[in-house]
């Protein structure tokens, strides 16, 4: 696609529940990544895929998160039994190049109630 | 970012020059970027600089780099409404993370 895709671009669930945010970044971009960014602050590292392989998870706040990357183009973040503090934009990038800088989507913004 | 800090706000006239500050801990850092962020939508890479520079020149916008001082700023040009926005500073570890700033948010006055 001409750019990097995210749906859905907002998701409102109960506290507990299962989320799935999905990503479809540029074609050919074999680098995907994800960040979370809090209302008022800078994006945070969540996690780092080159293909189909997490190169690096380490932002990953703990084993509720997970995140999937298959064939290695679309990606999907999973989030177990939410909860009100995983409020937030979540957002994807990808790249060819890292030193080009990343192009990022719009965001999906969770919100749980 | 805890290793990127930047100014929370600045506020600027149209048609003066802005000028946003920034500075980074991570002294192997290879690129520094310059990302916008307007309301409700998701990061645009404006302009980025390679860490053996100390300047960089796009049209309305001139990156400085002081490398010694780990210090970096955006100059925009004759500032219009339509640079109403959040700009972030973030820098490229060795990792091939980008680590952010918290922002600064940048309101042009007529």
């Amino acid at each position: 696609g001409a750019g990097v895709s995210q749906t859905p671009s907002n998701k409102v669930t109960e506290k507990g529940k299962y989320v799935e945010l999905r990503c479809d970044p540029i074609s050919g971009h074999t680098a995907l990544y994800w960040y979370r960014q809090s209302l008022g602050q800078g994006p945070e590292f969540l996690i780092y895929f080159q293909g189909t392989g997490a190169a690096d998870d380490s932002g990953l706040p703990n084993d509720r998160f997970f995140a999937v990357r298959p064939e290695g183009s679309v990606s999907t973040l999973k989030i177990q039994r939410t909860e009100r503090g995983d409020s937030a934009v979540y957002l994807c990038a990808s790249s060819l190049i890292p030193r080009d800088g990343y192009t990022f989507g719009s965001g999906t913004r969770l919100t749980v109630v | 970012g805890e290793d990127v800090e930047q100014s929370l706000f600045l506020s600027v006239r149209e048609g003066d020059s802005s000028v946003i500050n920034c500075t980074y801990t991570d002294s192997s850092s290879t690129y520094l970027y310059w990302y916008k962020q307007e309301p409700g939508a998701g990061l645009q890479l404006l302009t980025y600089i390679f860490s053996n520079m100390d300047m960089k020149q796009d049209q309305r916008l001139t990156v400085l780099l002081n490398k010694k001082d780990k210090h970096l700023s955006l100059r925009i040009a004759d500032t219009q409404t339509g640079d109403s926005a959040i700009y972030f500073c973030a820098e490229l570890g060795n990792d091939y993370k980008l680590s952010f700033g918290a922002g600064t948010t940048v309101t042009v006055r007529a």
